[in-house]
């Protein structure tokens, strides 16, 4: 059962061009969630997608910054016009639903994509 | 909002116990977990607390004191490759996002 894919692994952009992550939650997951991570911090919500559906995007940027998961294919998580701040390690996590449900907090985190801005 | 506070770094030998303190700030609760990251690397879940008491999974050990707002990860029988970073992360009633504490850096010599 493979686990949480993303890709690439690193990417490097220069400023003001776009970033495009992929995310591939485990097999019968149907809730992402991206994460980053800047050097030596935790990780930081930006948002939390079902298939088609924003859930929750309190931690996404206003501008720029744009999530979807549709109904065939991975996750992406798209960043434009990209500035050297961007620059970090940014994670997908998946869980197989509703965590009152499934009761537990477990989520299955992905290798990540380090994002570095030239 | 949320908000977590763990030590930055803890130090130990190899065979020795260390305990992973974390106290939270939530406007609802429910549940206090714990992640694994060596560097580079992505974060592993190891535990997870909903209820006070103590949880033990192998050499892990987790505690929840929900009156207190308090947790710990005690890790036992310290091995080399338990060196990496180690976060607690609460999720608060309603919501579906964790929201991760800072990370305890943990470095274990021989």
């Amino acid at each position: 059962n493979a686990g949480v894919m993303q890709n690439p692994r690193h990417l490097v952009r220069r400023r003001g061009q776009e970033a495009r992550l992929r995310c591939s939650p485990m097999k019968g997951h149907s809730h992402v969630y991206w994460y980053r991570q800047l050097p030596e911090e935790g990780l930081k919500f930006m948002v939390y997608l079902q298939k088609e559906n924003i859930i929750d995007e309190s931690g996404m940027p206003k501008e720029r910054f744009s999530a979807e998961f549709p109904k065939e294919g991975p996750s992406i998580l798209r960043i434009q016009q990209v500035v050297r701040g961007d620059s970090a390690a940014y994670f997908c996590a998946s869980s197989p639903g509703l965590a009152a449900e499934a009761g537990t907090d477990t989520q299955y985190f992905g290798p990540g994509t380090r994002l570095t801005v030239l | 909002g949320q908000s977590l506070e763990q030590p930055s770094e803890v130090t130990a030998v190899e065979g020795a116990i260390v305990q992973i303190n974390c106290t939270y700030q939530t406007s609802g609760f429910y549940g206090l977990s714990w992640y694994q990251q060596h560097d580079g690397g992505a974060p592993t879940f190891l535990s997870y607390n909903a209820l006070d008491g103590l949880e033990e999974t192998g050499r892990f050990s987790s505690f929840l004191s929900r009156s207190d707002s308090y947790g710990y990860l005690l890790l036992q029988e310290l091995q080399m490759k338990d060196s990496a970073s180690y976060f607690c992360a609460v999720r608060a009633t309603g919501f579906q996002k964790l929201v991760f504490g800072t990370g305890t850096r943990l470095l274990v010599s021989p």
